[in-house]
């Protein structure tokens, strides 16, 4: 019973190098969202895919990048790597967009030096 | 825009009840959530009211009051693995996307 799955769990980055962040989710949900969070705050929102083939952007959306690659997985892609991108990153998804209860990854611990 | 306000932090004794407020300023309000979010784990859904009045779920219940944009998450016979983070979430209508709070710490003690 699996639910959301992200990998990796941690990494390291020197700035300007690229990385994605895998998800994957396998209680057949149509919307995926990603969020960043950092240290006494809340979740933000990256951008989200309320269904297969459609993404949109969130709340933080600059320097980031997104595909649905399938109804299973979403990946997020940070293509030059800046220390203010240094965060938690979770992946979530719901039945359909906006409905509650959106299922949680357990998120990825990204630094960048 | 839209903003959200509970507290920073909350303290309290095994087995007491305690009550944590969420204010909240949006524009298109649908309904609003509450995550909890144990030290470095992932948030897990709690409850979610769209309309006004009180849901219960166990130990935990959650109010809403649309017309004062206030909602406030209570939990009785606390026991020490409530200590935790614990998020309210602004559903916003139309966008079908969620603004989450900073946060609210609970500290259970013995």
């Amino acid at each position: 019973n699996a639910g959301v799955t992200q990998t990796p769990k941690f990494q390291v980055l020197k700035t300007g190098q690229s990385m994605t962040l895998q998800c994957a989710q396998d209680m057949n949900h149509n919307s995926m969202y990603w969020y960043r969070q950092d240290p006494g705050m809340g979740l933000r929102l990256i951008y989200y895919s309320a269904s297969e083939g459609t993404t949109d952007k969130g709340e933080v959306p600059n320097g980031y990048n997104v595909s649905r690659l399938n109804k299973r997985e979403f990946s997020l892609r940070l293509e030059s790597a800046a220390p203010s991108q240094t965060s938690v990153y979770f992946c979530a998804s719901s039945e359909e967009e906006g409905n509650q209860p959106q299922h949680f990854g357990d998120g990825t611990r990204l630094s960048i030096l | 825009g839209q903003s959200l306000e509970q507290p920073s932090e909350v303290t309290a004794v095994e087995g007491a009840i305690v009550q944590i407020n969420c204010t909240y300023q949006t524009s298109g309000f649908y309904g609003l959530s509450w995550y909890q979010q144990h030290d470095g784990g992932a948030p897990t859904f709690l409850s979610y009211n769209a309309l006004d009045g009180l849901e219960e779920t166990g130990r935990f219940s959650s109010f809403l009051s649309r017309s004062d944009s206030y909602g406030y998450l209570l939990l009785q016979e606390l026991q020490m693995k409530d200590s935790a983070s614990y998020f309210c979430a602004v559903e916003k209508e139309g966008f079908q996307k969620l603004v989450f709070g900073t946060g609210t710490r609970l500290l259970v003690s013995p």
